[in-house]
C-alpha cells in the first residue's frame, strides 16, 4: 500500500529565507507525487505534480519540488518565504494502477516569521 | 466558475442522529471521494466513486454511507453508527488518469 511520511510537524522560516518542506514516500512501482496547500477552514488547494520527465517541476506561487527516486523523496521548496505562505502543507502520492486513490501525508503547518 | 460546493459549511448533530453532508461539482469529473480531516492526523479516505452508481470503501468507512445516483453529486450520510464524527469532512473530485483531486471547502460537524 502506498504511504507518505512528512517528518516535522512545524516549520519555521523568517521571511525572504528558503521555504523546504520534506516528503518521503513509499509505492509499488513509479510514482504520482503531489503538493496541496491548505488555509484555515479552506479545502486543500493544488501547488504541483510530478508524473513524469523532469525531475524539478514547477508550481504555482513560485513553489517547485525535486522528485528524487534513490531516496524515494518529494520536498517542497520556495526560494524566498512569504508571510502569506503560512498554511498547512500536504504531501500525496499513488501508485499507476486504476484505482485512483491517494494517500496523504500528516501535513506540516508552515509558519513564516515577519 | 466550475468547482465543487460543499454545504452546509457547519453542521450539529444530536445523539442518535443521521446527517447528510452535500457535494456537488461540476467539473464533469468522473471520480468523487470524501475524505475526514481531524488534527494531526492528516486526511483519510472515507469513501469514493469513479463512476455512477458505484462506490468502494476507504480506509475509514464504518459508520457512512454514500451513493452516486448523478455523476455530479456524491452524498455522505453519517450515521449513529459513527461514535466519534466530529471532525473536518472534505470532497474531492477528479478526471480519472494522472490529474490532482480537487477540492470542496469542506463541512464541519460538531456534536451537541
Amino acid at each position: 500500500a502506498q504511504s507518505v511520511a512528512q517528518p516535522e510537524d512545524q516549520v519555521n522560516v523568517a521571511e525572504g529565507n528558503p521555504l523546504t518542506v520534506k516528503c518521503t514516500y513509499s509505492v509499488s512501482g513509479n510514482p504520482y507525487l503531489f503538493w496541496y496547500v491548505q488555509y484555515p477552514n479552506r479545502g486543500l488547494q493544488f501547488l504541483l505534480k510530478y508524473i513524469t520527465g523532469d525531475n524539478l517541476v514547477k508550481g504555482s506561487y513560485g513553489f517547485e519540488a525535486e522528485f528524487n527516486k534513490s531516496q524515494t523523496s518529494f520536498h517542497l521548496k520556495k526560494p524566498s518565504a512569504l508571510v502569506s505562505d503560512s498554511a498547512l502543507y500536504f504531501c500525496a502520492v499513488r501508485d499507476r494502477d486504476g484505482n485512483n486513490r491517494l494517500a496523504f501525508g500528516k501535513g506540516n503547518q508552515v509558519v513564516v516569521i515577519p | 466558475d466550475g468547482g465543487i460546493t460543499q454545504s452546509p459549511k457547519y453542521l450539529f448533530r444530536k445523539e442518535g442522529q443521521n446527517v447528510t453532508l452535500s457535494c456537488e461539482q461540476n467539473l464533469n469529473h468522473d471520480a468523487m471521494y470524501w475524505y475526514r480531516q481531524d488534527p494531526g492526523q492528516g486526511l483519510r479516505l472515507i469513501y469514493y466513486s469513479q463512476i455512477v452508481n458505484d462506490f468502494q470503501k476507504g480506509d475509514i468507512a464504518e459508520g457512512y454511507s454514500v451513493s452516486r445516483e448523478k455523476k455530479e453529486s456524491f452524498p455522505l450520510t453519517v450515521t449513529s453508527a459513527q461514535k466519534n464524527p466530529t471532525a473536518f469532512y472534505l470532497c474531492a473530485s477528479t478526471r480519472l488518469g494522472n490529474q490532482p483531486q480537487h477540492f470542496g471547502d469542506g463541512t464541519r460537524l460538531s456534536i451537541l
